[in-house]
């Protein structure tokens, strides 16, 4: 069983829907990255989160410690939303900010 | 502040070469990490260097190795390259003070033949 598990694996949405991408591990944990990945391009972060809750824009990014659960929410989307969604987390402990593990990636394709 | 920069962007080499990538963090962070990306594994954690230091390795051969300059510039190195190295590696730095937040480079596509 990996450390980091994503689901869904792929989702298809229609513009302007409410979406939902969720992020389980099984590690004690100091931060949790969400990251973006469009095809062909680079690596965006988008939340960093060590507890409770965030947004930006459009995106909002919450986290239970107790439960080893986020999610990343996308209201209102938009086919530039598609791309690969990536949750990332870096283990409790330790003095290495750059030890991610990462979950399989979403990949998330918003149609018109 | 300008990004990550990663050089070369795209690399084709042969099976038993070596390849050097550089990476140059954002002005002022220390921390440089890298990471592997092929379609079946992934991304994973490469290796961390702080201030010259390697900080922590993952789980790769010792063809994989890095190291880091007084700038806070760093390279990774890949000696006798085999097909399966072929990946997208990616650098990010990682902010001071309370963020540690990552900022990833555009990465560099080695392809293998």
């Amino acid at each position: 069983k990996n450390e980091v598990e994503q689901s869904p694996q792929n989702l298809t949405a229609q513009e302007g829907e409410f979406i939902t991408i969720n992020c389980s591990y099984s590690v004690g944990i100091s931060a949790l990255h969400w990251l973006q990945q469009h095809p062909g391009g680079g690596i965006v972060s988008l939340f960093m989160l060590s507890s409770g809750k965030k947004k930006h824009g459009r995106l909002i990014a919450t986290i239970n410690i107790q439960e080893k659960h986020s999610s990343l929410h996308i209201t209102a989307s938009h086919p530039r939303d598609s791309a690969v969604y990536i949750c990332a987390v870096r283990e409790a402990g330790g003095t290495s900010y750059g030890k991610l593990t990462f979950g399989q990636g979403t990949i998330l394709t918003v149609h018109p | 502040k300008a990004g990550v920069t990663q050089t070369p962007r795209y690399l084709i080499k042969t099976r038993g070469q070596q390849v050097t990538l550089s990476c140059s963090p954002i002005s002022g962070h220390r921390s440089v990490s890298w990471y592997q990306q092929t379609p079946g594994q992934g991304l994973q954690f490469l290796f961390e260097y702080f201030s010259e230091t390697q900080r922590n390795k993952g789980n790769f051969p010792g063809r994989f190795s890095g190291r880091q300059f007084s700038n806070s510039r760093s390279e990774m190195n890949v000696s006798t390259l085999e097909l399966g190295d072929s990946a997208l590696y990616l650098c990010a730095s990682t902010g001071t003070g309370l963020s540690y937040e990552q900022y990833f480079g555009p990465g560099t596509r080695l392809t293998v033949t």
